[in-house]
């Protein structure tokens, strides 16, 4: 699976949207973009995922360049219920023994009141 | 709608006993994967089954076995525990399927297992 590189945390004003970026340079053209989040202590949780078109769903958007070398995860309306280490990663999303999610340095983000 | 279920959601044990980890799954999930996390660090994949057959291992120590079961649940366990072995194991389970002419291949997460070895 190609490598990804967040910042290691962000801070966030509670009601504003919070811009999380991700790169993924060596991203190969059968690779999706996921994200996960974990809140402290708790069991990560799926977000969203991309191949290259621009996706959204109830929780977020995700933005994935035209060269698909990074993208970027979008809360619209952020609330102290986000702060959480965000995991951007990309793996083959295919029946194979590249199902395990590796999960890597995430990026922290606080939500401020 | 029904999520992941972990037992129990803590242990306690000592060094050199044996623990086991229960995970039942989304119904109509056919894999299992299981995840550790020690203190302070990112979950690190440990193994996985699919339709009952290991899939994929990871850094699993010798000492942890795994399988999964006609019912589709899954236990770890973990023998000759060892101070180190003190972290949160959470289970994830997903389904092969198509949506749209779309792969999904997302896998929902447990609440995890906290076992602390004294």
């Amino acid at each position: 699976d190609a490598k990804t590189t967040q910042p290691t945390s962000m801070d966030c004003a509670e009601g504003r949207a919070a811009n999380l970026p991700c790169n993924h340079s060596t991203i190969s053209g059968n690779e999706y973009v996921y994200w996960y989040r974990q809140i402290h202590s708790q069991g990560p949780q799926y977000i969203i995922h991309g191949l290259k078109n621009n996706e959204t769903n109830e929780m977020a958007s995700l933005i994935i360049t035209e060269d698909r070398k990074s993208s970027t995860l979008i809360l619209p309306h952020a609330t102290l219920r986000d702060t959480a280490v965000y995991y951007c990663i990309v793996r083959v999303a295919m029946k194979t023994s590249y199902d395990k999610v590796i999960f890597g340095p995430g990026t922290s983000l606080s939500v401020i009141p | 709608a029904a999520g992941v279920i972990q037992s129990p959601r803590h242990l306690i044990k000592e060094k050199r006993e044996t623990a086991t980890l229960k995970c039942y799954p989304i119904p109509r999930h056919d894999t299992v994967y299981w995840y550790q996390q020690g203190p302070g660090q990112d979950p690190q994949f440990l193994i996985s089954f699919y339709e009952k057959m290991q899939s994929d291992k990871g850094s699993i120590p010798d000492r942890f076995s795994a399988q999964q079961f006609s019912d589709y649940h899954s236990e770890l366990n973990m023998s000759s525990l060892e101070l180190g072995d003190s972290a949160l194991y959470f289970c994830a389970s997903s389904l092969e399927s198509f949506l749209a002419g779309r792969a999904s291949y997302e896998q929902y997460f447990g609440p995890g297992t906290r076992l602390t070895v004294t």
